[in-house]
């Protein structure tokens, strides 16, 4: 059975870092691109990063671009994001999610973990 | 970057109706447009990729269409389970971009 199993989340001070781990399970994940989306409290779903299946082509939202960084382990089936100078307004949900295609990333997401809070506050 | 314009942002409907939502683009990008569906506390759930593929175990009552710039969601006969929150997405290029959403609310 496919899992996405996301930690790291917590209460942090703006300006601070937090490292997101994703542990996958039930599929080959060496050969999927992965996904990282953030969802506010009580808003919408906003993307934010995409890695290739073997790690070579890294993509961000401009919202992110310079103070996120994606990042795979494939021995250990392990996604990241590594989220440096935090801001109040990235303050939400981060959900890791797979690309449905294999190899060639079609850049939509058929699995979902459950998600780790980040919450940015003094 | 493509931004996503969804319609309506909620509705209102009974058991039975038939839903349509709608998404509209930025600028064209062919067919390469996916719908989510969200159910509160819950990780959202890929119900069409490609505007009009059915995901994997997504039941018929759903389907997708559209090109270019409009896509349309229709639920044939809304049921008591998809009463949810509906997104659609663009894979056409990064940055990727979700609709603000459309919230189906029971009558």
């Amino acid at each position: 059975q496919l899992q996405l199993v996301e930690s790291g989340g917590g209460v942090v001070q703006p300006g601070r870092s937090l490292r997101l781990s994703c542990a996958a399970s039930g599929f080959t994940f060496s050969s999927y691109g992965m996904h990282w989306i953030r969802q506010a409290p009580g808003k919408g779903l906003e993307w934010v990063a995409l890695i290739s299946y073997d790690g070579s082509n890294k993509y961000y939202a401009d919202s992110v671009k310079g103070r996120f960084t994606i990042s795979r382990d494939n021995s250990n089936n392990t996604l990241f994001l590594q989220v440096n100078s935090l801001r109040a307004e990235d303050t939400a949900l981060y959900y890791c999610a797979k690309d449905s295609h294999l190899i060639v990333a079609a850049k939509n997401f058929d699995y979902w973990g459950q998600g780790t809070l980040i919450t940015v506050s003094s | 970057d493509i931004q996503m314009t969804q319609s309506p942002s909620s509705l209102s409907a009974s058991v039975g109706d038939r839903v349509t939502i709608t998404c509209r683009t930025s600028q064209s990008i062919s067919s390469y447009l996916n719908w989510y569906q969200q159910k509160p506390g819950k990780a959202p759930k890929l119900l069409i990729y490609a505007a009009s593929s059915f995901q994997s175990g997504v039941p018929s009552r759903f389907s997708g269409s559209g090109s270019g710039t409009d896509f349309t969601l229709t639920i044939s006969s809304l049921q008591p389970e998809d009463f949810a929150t509906y997104y659609c997405q663009q894979s056409y290029n990064t940055p990727l971009t979700f609709g603000g959403g459309t919230k189906v609310e029971i009558k």
